[in-house]
């Protein structure tokens, strides 16, 4: 079965700017979560999604948002780019045994 | 809350030797327990995890890990390593509430040959 797919693969983006990034999580999985990975602060849960409703969100600002679809992808929105946020954006999908599936993740760039 | 620390921020080892890398964790609730692993531009896969039941679980390259109630760590531990094993190993834990995982810090494990 496919895996967890994240569009795009990179990004760059100028500060002030917005962007969306996607996630389609695999076929039947329950939730979707979002992660920022940087090199100070490591892996940090951002929100997880299940049935369409926000279930848990992490410490950021609320600048950054998301969303399910019906049909589970997910999409995360970062407005007012700032250059700290550049990272490694990574969604993950889980079944029903607790087992997360990792995308490869989107790297945005903010210059 | 949980969280989840990991000693060793880079732990360099010769290849064929043995390795462990230490993890500790702390949590209200039970905890499902799981180390993922990175290798380098690609997004994280899980190597092994506990659930529940025996306490020494396996993952089918050789790597180990043993779930310690009493000092509330999960240690992954292979007997010999070889160079493809160099990547990021990340210690993690979910509770049985939802789905969010809390990562550990990471521990870049080095190959010297």
């Amino acid at each position: 079965k496919a895996g967890v797919t994240q569009t795009p693969r990179y990004l760059i983006k100028t500060r002030g700017q917005q962007v969306t990034l996607s996630c389609s999580p695999i076929s039947g999985h329950r939730s979707v979560s979002w992660y920022q990975q940087t090199p100070g602060q490591g892996l940090q849960f951002l929100f997880e999604y299940f049935s369409e409703t926000q279930r848990n969100k992490g410490n950021f600002p609320g600048r950054f948002s998301g969303r399910q679809f019906s049909n589970s992808r997910s999409e995360m929105n970062v407005s007012t780019l700032e250059l700290g946020d550049s990272a490694l954006y990574l969604c993950a999908s889980v079944g029903l045994n607790t087992e997360a599936f990792f995308g490869q993740g989107t790297r945005l760039t903010v210059v | 809350a949980q969280s989840v620390t990991q000693l060793d921020s880079q732990v360099p080892v010769f290849e064929e030797a043995p390795v462990e890398l230490r993890c500790n964790y702390s949590s209200s609730v039970s905890v499902y327990l799981f180390w993922y692993v990175q290798y380098p531009n690609q997004g994280l896969q899980l190597l092994l995890k506990y659930l529940s039941g025996s306490t020494l679980v396996e993952s089918i390259n050789g790597f180990e890990a043993e779930f310690n109630k009493s000092q509330t760590s999960f240690h992954l531990r292979k007997p010999s390593v070889h160079i493809s094993d160099t990547a990021e190993y990340f210690c993690a834990v979910t509770s049985n509430r939802d789905d969010k995982i809390i990562f550990g810090k990471g521990t870049r494990l080095h190959i010297l040959p």
